[in-house]
């Protein structure tokens, strides 16, 4: 069974950091691409970051281009999310998601149950 | 980037059809996907291209698509489908969702 595990959330200031941790089981993590994405409330879901099999490759939405940053350690079946310059619209429930692909391209197949980050002075 | 469309709400009776609608610059319409999520849980995934529903979906959503509209469609609903759904789509490296519609069934 696919587990998603996430962690990390809590509340913090505006212009702070935080780090986000997601540990993975039930798949062979090192073959898959990693997701992230938030639930920001009254607005939907946004995808915010991917990253490859292999950490190649890491993509970016633009509202988080700059002061996100994504990565992996294969080793230890986590991915994580560096979080830093924080504004209140970054407020949301952070999802890791298995990051699948097809013929139709990449989508989050299988999701964590999120952590909640609030940003607020 | 681009914007998928979705109407904020719909609402049905038990046993009736909800039909979801999910509007755009979608080049690949069989390649839009739709995820469900209710109150305080993950999203799954419901529909995930050309039609086809992952392991454990039931067999009454289903998907189809017009010139400019993709829809979700839940034949006989139940209380249980009533959610937040959203379609999901992808071009050049942007990953979108839509806004989301919240599927009421009373």
């Amino acid at each position: 069974e696919v587990q998603l595990v996430e962690s990390g959330g809590g509340l913090v200031k505006p212009g702070g950091s935080l780090r986000l941790s997601c540990t993975a089981s039930g798949f062979t993590f090192s073959r898959y691409s990693m997701t992230w994405v938030r639930l920001i409330p009254g607005k939907g879901l946004e995808w915010i970051s991917s990253i490859t099999s292999g950490a190649s490759y890491t993509y970016y939405a633009d509202s988080v281009k700059g002061r996100f940053t994504i990565s992996r350690d294969n080793a230890r079946n986590s991915v994580s999310l560096q979080l830093s310059s924080l504004r209140a619209e970054d407020t949301a429930l952070y999802y890791c998601a298995r990051w699948m692909g097809d013929s139709c391209g990449y989508f989050p197949d299988y999701w964590g149950q999120g952590t909640l980050v609030t940003v607020s002075s | 980037s681009y914007e998928l469309t979705q109407p904020s709400s719909v609402s049905v009776s038990p046993g009736q059809t909800a039909r979801i609608t999910c509007s755009g610059d979608v080049v690949a319409k069989e390649c839009v996907r739709w995820f469900q999520q209710r109150p305080g849980q993950a999203p799954i995934l419901v529909i995930y291209k050309d039609n086809q529903r992952p392991s454990g979906i039931p067999e009454r959503f289903s998907a189809s698509s017009s010139r400019t509209t993709v829809t979700l469609s839940i034949t006989g609903t139940r209380v249980e489908d009533e959610a937040d759904y959203y379609c999901y789509s992808a071009a050049d490296n942007d990953w979108v969702f839509g806004r989301g519609t919240k599927l009421t069934v009373l």
